[in-house]
């Protein structure tokens, strides 16, 4: 089994500053981690996905992401927010090895202030 | 190329009356999804199919909730005498299958929102 915590349902940040949304899993065998954001009328979006290997990921828009077993955690970074980063942001987890089933967190909105 | 559709967008409907919600999957993806949303939710996993065959169900809370995809293809959800708790977005995603060891992403519809009144 397996599941997800988002910390904070909502974030504030300024334009200009750095974003961190944080996600901790929970899971008993090696995971896949993922990070999905959903704009306004529209459908979730992959960010990011970790599977095997390193441990910083990469993804779109300048967003990145680190797996850090000894914390199980897998928190969501980007550097400089900007306005079209507001948005509400799922951490997603399945287990490793052929079809699992993906288990979303409950999801963090993200303000972006001028 | 196309997304993943879904139809309809909005669906409001009597409580007691079924309801039938399509999900188009893009073309040549082999898995389809369903998930339920509730607002201030993540997406609740329902069922998934791998082309037509329906490989868990598990997360259909209950016998009203049925769902095929009979050609391997568009998916139908449906829900038998709707009660007001059924009120929620409904997601489908399609993704390609990948061998054993993959991960494999999901591309997302826009949802239909149900609402029973």
């Amino acid at each position: 089994a397996q599941s997800v915590t988002q910390l904070g349902s909502h974030v504030s940040v300024s334009e200009g500053a750095l974003v961190l949304l944080r996600c901790n899993y929970s899971s008993s065998v090696p995971p896949y981690l993922f990070w999905y954001v959903q704009y306004p009328n529209q459908g979730l979006q992959l960010l990011l996905k970790y599977t095997t290997g390193a441990t910083l990921v990469k993804g779109i828009n300048g967003f990145e992401a680190e797996f850090k077993k000894s914390e199980t955690s897998f928190h969501l970074t980007k550097p400089s927010a900007h306005m079209s980063d507001a948005a509400e942001y799922f951490c997603a987890v399945s287990l490793s090895g052929g079809y699992q089933k993906v288990t979303f967190g409950t999801g963090t909105k993200l303000q972006v202030i001028p | 190329g196309a997304g993943v559709s879904q139809s309809p967008r909005y669906k409001v409907t009597k409580r007691g009356q079924d309801v039938a919600l399509r999900c188009d999957p893009i073309s040549g993806h082999v898995s389809l999804y369903w998930y339920r949303q509730a607002l201030g939710q993540g997406p609740e996993f329902l069922t998934y199919f791998n082309y037509e065959a329906q490989q868990d169900k598990s997360g259909l809370p209950n016998d009203r909730f049925s769902a095929e995809r009979p050609e391997g293809s568009i998916s139908t959800l449906t829900i038998q005498r709707t009660e007001q708790r059924d009120s929620a977005m409904y997601r489908c995603a399609s993704s390609l299958e990948e061998p054993s060891g993959g991960a494999y992403e999901q591309y997302f519809g826009p949802g239909t929102r149900l609402t029973v009144t």
